[in-house]
């Protein structure tokens, strides 16, 4: 039982290139989120899904796509890569019950030149 | 909309209490409180729903008013290894099971 898994943990990217964050859970959770989390900004809300081929924005979604094929995956995808977009990135999960968890993977930290 | 968490920072010595408030504009349906240490993901501390509960998990509790729309996590007897940073996740009434996360409140504790 892994949890949820991020990929990659680090990566470079230089200005317009695309490139997408894996998200991965193993526990069979309907809801999942992705987050950034920059200095003093706390973690803001990207998307969000509340099950396979359901996504929605949250608070700051511009410049980032995501899709929800399987239960399992929530990938994000950056289509051309801005340096304020420089940020660390979380993926969250969690069951529908009210009481339960929300689990975050490890994080991908993301620097954009 | 993020909910306003304060203080922004607390130092503090081992063995003295701290207490952190997280406070919303929207009716609120439950409350999560986690704990991030740098460099890591952030770890769940305990979650509230409104009815105005209570809950403890050690020497860390917390409270849930649901008529404010405000929580408070307060830590008695701080150890060295509640240094950190604290978020409080919100979800509104009639909202997604999606918890919107404050702006933090670091924690320090000196020897």
């Amino acid at each position: 039982n892994a949890g949820v898994t991020q990929t990659p943990k680090f990566q470079v990217l230089k200005t317009g290139q695309s490139m997408t964050l894996q998200c991965a859970q193993d526990m069979n959770h309907e809801y999942m989120s992705w987050y950034r989390q920059d200095p003093g900004m706390g973690l803001r809300l990207i998307h969000y899904s509340v099950g396979a081929g359901i996504t929605d924005q949250g608070e700051v979604p511009n410049g980032y796509n995501v899709s929800r094929s399987t239960t399992e995956d929530f990938p994000l995808r950056l289509l051309s890569a801005a340096p304020s977009q420089t940020s660390v990135y979380f993926c969250a999960s969690r069951t529908q019950g009210a009481r339960d968890i929300q689990y975050f993977g490890a994080g991908t930290r993301l620097s954009v030149l | 909309q993020q909910p306003v968490q304060s203080p922004q920072a607390v130092i503090l010595r081992e063995g003295e209490d701290a207490v952190i408030n997280c406070s919303s504009s929207k009716a609120l349906y439950s409350v999560h409180w986690y704990r991030q240490k740098h460099g890591e993901a952030p770890v769940f501390l305990m979650i509230l729903l409104k009815g105005g509960e209570q809950k403890g998990h050690d020497k860390i509790s917390a409270s849930f008013n649901e008529k404010k729309q405000q929580s408070s996590l307060y830590l008695t007897a701080s150890q060295l290894s509640y240094s950190g940073t604290y978020f409080c996740g919100t979800e509104r009434t009639g909202g997604s099971y999606i918890p919107t996360f404050g702006r933090g409140t670091s924690l320090i504790v000196h020897p």
